[in-house]
């Protein structure tokens, strides 16, 4: 069971946007810890998407932006393209754990 | 830009040591928090331990028992050490950059895939 906690699958067509959510808790996301999302392409590292919940890095395109609100937080992608085909994870901190944890990751399908 | 590489034995027998180097270019080791991650087939990154610039270690309580970071002696370098390995711990291992508290992970090696088998 994920500590925190995403929805395995999500797609959407080209153009269109989708949500992937990320559920946690009250020692990790409701105790005020930052959220971060990562990219994982196809037999590639993962790569800092949105950090501190709503900041895009540096080269990221501004069809991603996050949110959080108490245990919850969000990763909207809006324009969908190909490449935007991947695996996608949270990633908090969780203070009960004492340990930096990921979320299940979400697989995204461009139809 | 800051790269991160990740080198060692892909093939480790059962209770053996896992023993991985990542090579740091582009930038210092200094202020940051080098990190060790883990993502076994078809799984969830799971966060192994980190080891400050100054050497203060923490390691995740559940390999706390198991696991050693340390930096290298070439300063540019740090390492992971996984003993009495299982076929559990068959994963592909990155090396990352953290700046500390609830920062991100903003720098990735492209990871090393370990098996343990005999």
């Amino acid at each position: 069971q994920s500590v925190l906690t995403q929805p395995p699958s999500v797609s959407g067509v080209p153009g269109q946007g989708v949500t992937i959510s990320c559920t946690g808790s009250s020692s990790n996301l409701g105790a005020g810890y930052d959220l971060h999302w990562y990219q994982q392409l196809p037999g590639t590292a993962p790569k800092l998407l949105i950090y501190t919940n709503t900041n895009r890095p540096s080269g990221v395109p501004d069809r991603f932006s996050g949110s959080k609100s108490g245990t919850s937080a969000s990763l909207a992608i809006t324009g969908l393209q190909a490449e935007d085909e991947a695996d996608y994870y949270c990633q908090s901190y969780d203070s009960s754990l004492s340990v930096w944890v990921f979320g299940g990751g979400t697989k995204l399908t461009v139809l | 830009q800051v790269q991160l590489q990740e080198s060692g034995p892909g093939l480790v027998k059962p209770s053996e040591t896992l023993s991985l180097t990542c090579t740091v270019s582009g930038g210092s080791i200094s202020s940051y928090y080098w990190t060790w991650i883990r993502q076994p087939p078809g799984n969830r990154l799971e966060w192994i331990g980190y080891i400050y610039y100054s050497g203060s270690t923490n390691y995740s309580p559940s390999l706390k028992s198991r696991v050693t970071i340390s930096i290298g002696t070439s300063k540019n370098q740090f390492s992971l050490k996984l003993n009495s390995v299982t076929a559990a711990d068959t994963a592909v291992y990155y090396c990352a950059r953290g700046s500390g508290g609830t920062q991100p992970f903003d720098y990735w090696g492209q990871g090393t895939l370990v098996t343990v088998s005999s």
